[in-house]
């Protein structure tokens, strides 16, 4: 069974469009991550959610906005896709916020913006 | 904000211990220290996780010196599978921020 999934895997589409990107886990956990990696790989965390509350933003556009409507789900909603946001954006959850707790990490969604 | 550093990529063969060190020079007295492997058009996996000294596990082993500015990732005996990525992620105000360093490709030959 899979853990932690996001849909699509693969997201093709043009500058100035709005998409969303769904993340789901079944592991009961409470936090739940979107990071971005871009093309040289580098992995940065973007947003994080504890029971409903957003406990990091890190300074990202706010073009893209978060949405979690359970502890299970929290969705990536993305308007106006700019060139620049083309990457694999990765979901992931942990069982608490923070410290000691292991991240688990979906299986990404690429996104290419024309 | 913490600064981490890794080797770009490393080079090994099977059989062999490889060791790969990560930079983090502002890191917090309490702040954590986690490894994470990937592999190609996956998502990162869990590998490690420590604080000070050494962690060991039933994949690798951890070591953190005293002043807590580096750690090294130790893995023994690798295997072909372990070609991958490896990064260190550091964890800033008591887990309200993580940062992970660049990443180190392994490449393990025959």
């Amino acid at each position: 069974d899979t853990a932690v999934s996001q849909t699509p895997k693969y997201l093709v589409t043009q500058m100035g469009n709005d998409k969303s990107i769904k993340c789901e886990q079944n592991l009961g956990h409470d936090t739940m991550y979107w990071y971005k990696q871009d093309s040289k790989k580098f992995l940065k965390i973007m947003f994080s959610y504890n029971n409903k509350e957003l406990i990091i933003n890190e300074t990202v556009p706010n073009r893209f906005s978060p949405k979690s409507p359970d502890k299970a789900h929290l969705n990536l909603h993305i308007n106006s896709l700019e060139l620049g946001d083309s990457a694999v954006y990765f979901c992931a959850s942990s069982q608490g916020s923070g410290r000691y707790y292991e991240q688990y990490f979906g299986p990404g969604t690429r996104l290419t913006v024309t | 904000l913490a600064k981490t550093t890794q080797p770009i990529s490393m080079d090994s063969y099977e059989g062999q211990e490889v060791n790969i060190t990560c930079s983090h020079n502002n890191i917090a007295t309490n702040d954590y220290i986690t490894w994470y492997q990937q592999f190609p058009s996956q998502g990162p996996r869990f590998i490690i996780q420590g604080y000070k000294t050494k962690v060991t596990n039933e994949v690798a082993s951890l070591f953190i010196p005293a002043d807590r500015k580096s750690s090294t990732l130790s893995l023994p005996r690798v295997s072909l599978s372990d070609t991958a990525v490896y990064y260190c992620l550091v964890e800033e105000n008591y887990g309200q921020n993580f940062v992970f360093g660049p990443g180190t490709r392994l490449s393990v030959l025959p």
